[in-house]
């Protein structure tokens, strides 16, 4: 069966200093990957997304970058954390070239930035 | 541009009640729609999802859900909720031919008193 692994789970970091989350998925092949941002009492909001190793698709200019050195690797990066980049992120997964299949969550990070 | 709308934030039940979260999207062809659930600090989980068919779908932890193309909605059913139930729930539209990208609404945080 496929996993998403997610980490780290919590994180404090100071404004300017740089972010790296990462998420890996198992069990499945070529999987398209998203990273989403979810703030405080508010809903998803899709940063990026990847359908294979060096495609990245951005939704929302902003202050971080994605990467994807492998097919089952995603990480999201930031060169210079603003206290705007506070909030609870998450990794997902779903099987590729198949309409509507559904997205499947890591258990997310916690971003704090102060 | 495709739009889910959960008109209630906050919504509170006794254990043992029936409960109805409403969801409600904007979408010009048929769509992919999902109901998630995430506990807090957890990341979403699956509880149905509607891509053709019967229009009255069947979920994980006796949950349902209606789709109704009339009304452009997609509402989410439980005749007896539990205490566990507590949680805050997403609706979301999948966006076809868009590397299955996923619209989620705010969410409807629910409460569940004994």
């Amino acid at each position: 069966s496929q996993t998403i692994h997610q980490w780290p789970a919590t994180l404090v970091q100071p404004v300017g200093s740089p972010l790296s989350l990462e998420c890996t998925v198992e069990g499945t092949s070529n999987p398209n990957l998203y990273w989403y941002r979810q703030a405080a009492g508010r809903g998803l909001q899709l940063l990026f997304y990847s359908v294979g190793i060096g495609q990245i698709s951005s939704e929302v200019p902003q202050n971080l970058s994605a990467s994807r050195p492998q097919d089952r690797q995603f990480i999201l990066s930031s060169k210079k954390l603003l206290l705007s980049d506070s909030g609870f992120y998450l990794c997902a997964w779903t099987l590729p070239d198949l309409a509507g299949s559904p997205l499947h969550f890591g258990n997310g990070t916690r971003l704090t930035v102060t | 541009a495709q739009s889910v709308t959960q008109p209630d934030i906050h919504i509170t039940v006794s254990e043992g009640a029936s409960l109805e979260l409403r969801c409600n999207y904007s979408y010009g062809a048929t769509p992919y729609l999902f109901w998630y659930v995430q506990s807090p600090g957890q990341g979403l989980q699956l509880l149905l999802k509607y891509f053709s068919g019967d229009t009255l779908v069947q979920g994980i932890k006796g949950f349902e859900a209606e789709f109704k193309r009339s009304q452009s909605s997609f509402n989410l059913r439980k005749p007896s909720v539990h205490w566990s139930d507590a949680a805050e729930y997403f609706c979301a539209v999948g966006v076809s031919g868009g590397y299955n990208k996923l619209i989620f609404g705010a969410g409807t945080r629910l409460a569940v008193h004994p």
